[in-house]
């Protein structure tokens, strides 16, 4: 059965601080990894990521992937109030499917 | 703009009633659609599998007879939650199809029912 760890659980940091969020995981067949961000409703399509070693960026935010060690991390710079929320990794599966670990809480205060 | 459309994105019922959630898909078909439930801080569990034409497969620990899924065309999947109870209070989330570029799956807006 695939699995994914996520980790910390929560996290509270301030303005400008830069935070990495872990992301381990188990599979069968690896197929990809995708990141989300959800504030309030569904989740916001961060990342996929299919290859080690590629960084994947899009402003503040990158991600990469070690299939090696079965991780993935997402780093986050110059962190904002409007980067709290909870981000997601899941494993993509066959059909679109996905399994989500229990995510990570990101609390940024001014 | 949006390619899942999930309705209602709220709804308050009382306990034992049923209550129906829609999750379409816009501008293109959907053979596979799937429904995620989130309990408040906690992260999105997949329930079931949504398949056109047949029946759903339901992860473990899913009752089936609970929570029923129909998905008679290939732009819309049902969810229906019977007798619902104050503990089946949570968020509802549907998928449906994805970018092969991006790997971007498509979300529905959710659906959060509280059972009174």
């Amino acid at each position: 059965e695939d699995k994914v760890v996520q980790s910390p659980l929560s996290l509270v940091v301030h303005e400008g601080d830069t935070v990495t969020l872990n992301c381990s995981y188990e599979v069968t067949n690896f197929r990809s990894l995708l990141w989300y961000k959800q504030e309030k409703k569904a989740p916001t399509f961060l990342f996929m990521l299919t290859s080690s070693g590629i960084e994947k960026k899009s402003g503040r935010l990158s991600s990469i992937l070690d299939k090696k060690e079965l991780f993935s991390i997402l780093n986050i710079t110059a962190t904002q109030t409007g980067d709290s929320a909870v981000y997601l990794c899941a494993l993509g599966g066959s059909n679109y499917k996905l399994t989500f670990g229990k995510g990570t809480l990101l609390t940024v205060n001014p | 703009g949006a390619v899942v459309s999930q309705h209602p994105s709220w709804v308050i019922c009382k306990s034992g009633t049923s209550v129906k959630i829609e999750c379409r898909s816009l501008d293109f078909q959907a053979t596979t659609m799937f429904w995620y439930r989130q309990f408040p801080k906690q992260s999105l569990m997949l329930m079931a599998t949504s398949n056109e034409g047949s029946k759903a497969t339901y992860e473990q620990g899913v009752e089936k007879d609970k929570f029923l899924i129909n998905h008679a065309s290939l732009t819309l999947s049902t969810l229906t939650v019977t007798s619902a109870h104050p503990e089946d209070s949570s968020f509802y989330i549907c998928s449906a199809g994805g970018s092969s570029a991006t790997g971007e799956l498509f979300f529905g807006e959710g659906s959060r029912l509280t059972v009174l």
